[in-house]
């Protein structure tokens, strides 16, 4: 089992690009996640799916678009990338329950918008 | 939201018990607490949760205090592989999936020393 992957591991845009971070589980999980990190400090919540066909707003939505494309697969948009977006982007996936909630996280993206 | 407060940084000897701290005063009844790490650059790993019991498993054991105001979690034998932020987080379950979101702070930087 691969477990969480993302791709791709590293990209630089330029302000106003545009691009998709990709996210994929093998663990048969319902509920999906996207992070971002920023230098020194603690993830914060983008977007999560609790299962396929449904999407909420994290902590920090703004300038983001997801997509649940199945139960599978969970994807990250910049419609217009800006540098504030310059951050570490993790997904993670895991099945959620009401007295447990282990979330296994991807390997990361690397993004820099200049 | 419950919040959580944790030591910036912390040293401990290899092979010497690590002891990290964590206060969440306002915690609610039905809140857990989690404690995840992160090694350098990599995505954060679940270690261990727990409601009001002491819990233990091959990694660490989780001490949370009888008016469940704050935690320990215990590494046993510290290794240089355990150097990592270390992040100690209650879990919040919001919207009617019950989805619970993760919310890290900053965390603790573990430095476990030869």
């Amino acid at each position: 089992n691969a477990g969480v992957t993302q791709t791709p591991k590293f990209q630089v845009l330029k302000t106003g690009q545009s691009m998709t971070l990709q996210c994929a589980q093998d663990m048969n999980h319902n509920s999906m996640y996207w992070y971002r990190q920023d230098p020194g400090m603690g993830l914060r919540l983008i977007y999560y799916s609790a299962s396929e066909g449904t999407t909420d707003k994290g902590e920090v939505p703004n300038g983001y678009n997801v997509s649940r494309l199945n139960k599978r697969e969970f994807s990250l948009r910049l419609e217009s990338a800006a540098p504030s977006q310059t951050s570490v982007y993790f997904c993670a996936s895991g099945q959620d329950r009401a007295f447990h909630n282990e979330q296994f996280f991807g390997p990361g993206t690397r993004l820099t918008v200049l | 939201d419950a919040k959580t407060t944790q030591p910036t940084s912390m040293d401990c000897a290899e092979g010497r018990a690590a002891n990290l701290p964590c206060n969440h005063s306002t915690i609610s009844g039905n809140e857990y607490v989690y404690w995840y790490r992160q090694i350098h650059s990599q995505g954060p790993q679940y270690i261990i949760h727990g409601l009001k019991n002491n819990e233990t498993n091959e990694m660490a054991s989780l001490i949370i205090t009888e008016d469940r105001k704050s935690s320990t979690l215990i590494l046993p034998h510290a290794t240089l592989r355990d150097t990592a932020v270390y992040y100690c987080i209650v879990r919040v379950a919001y919207g009617s999936s019950n989805t619970g979101k993760l919310i890290f702070g900053q965390g603790t930087t573990l430095q476990v020393k030869p």
